[in-house]
């Protein structure tokens, strides 16, 4: 079975700093991805980055990286210059390869706060 | 292009009393999964479809929770009698054969049971 497991249940953090959400996981499969979703107080989950576990390299996109340290087993999500607009819950989430059911296993979260 | 849709957006009944949630996945995606978020607890897999065949039931909490998919498009999901403890955000997301890892997901449906 896997595991995620996100340590800060809440984040307030200065407008225009870099910001890191801490996420390690659990598993026993070698394939596996890591992802990362915000969801702002409209409710919808916004996918934000994805890192395979064959990935050598740090998945980034835009503003966000995701720092993988696999024999550490983390997936720390980095916001670089936060915005006012970053304020959300934020969970970490993995799946394994398992013919094609890809069902996500999630963390309990970290709710983000920007400040100005 | 039109993303996933779930509806109701918000649904409030009493214990004992029938809810059906509907969800339709983006177009042409073969994959679609429940996963529900009890309050304050990590949101949770409920189920999986591959077209209309459930794939993965393995997280549906009980018999009282009943999953379809008419021909492999839109899916319900349906409490029957619901319980309080089944108050909680349930999401609904969807993914293409190719790209299974790529789960795009809707707005979810508030359940509240009073």
């Amino acid at each position: 079975a896997q595991k995620i497991t996100q340590t800060q249940p809440g984040m307030f953090v200065q407008e225009k700093e870099a910001v890191t959400l801490d996420c390690t996981y659990d598993t026993s499969d070698q394939s596996y991805g890591l992802f990362w979703y915000k969801q702002p107080s409209s409710g919808e989950m916004i996918f934000l980055i994805y890192q395979g576990s064959y990935d050598e390299q740090n998945a980034t996109e835009g503003r966000y990286s995701l720092n993988f340290q696999k024999a550490r087993k983390s997936a720390n999500l980095v916001i670089s210059a936060s915005q006012l607009g970053d304020s959300a819950m934020y969970f970490c989430a993995m799946t394994v390869s398992n013919f094609g059911n890809e069902k996500l296993t999630f963390g309990t979260g970290t709710r983000l706060t920007i400040i100005p | 292009e039109a993303g996933v849709t779930q509806f109701p957006s918000h649904s409030v009944i009493e214990k004992g009393q029938t809810v059906t949630l509907r969800c339709d996945p983006i177009s042409g995606h073969d994959n679609l999964y429940w996963y529900r978020r009890v309050m304050g607890k990590e949101i949770k897999f409920l189920l999986h479809f591959v077209k209309e065949s459930k794939q993965d039931e393995s997280g549906m909490p009980n018999n009282r929770f009943l999953a379809e998919r008419t021909g492999g498009t839109y899916s319900t999901l349906k409490v029957q009698p619901a319980e309080l403890e089944d108050s909680g955000v349930y999401f609904c997301a969807s993914s293409q054969s190719q790209r299974t890892y790529e789960q795009y997901f809707g707005p979810g449906t508030r359940l509240t049971v009073t």
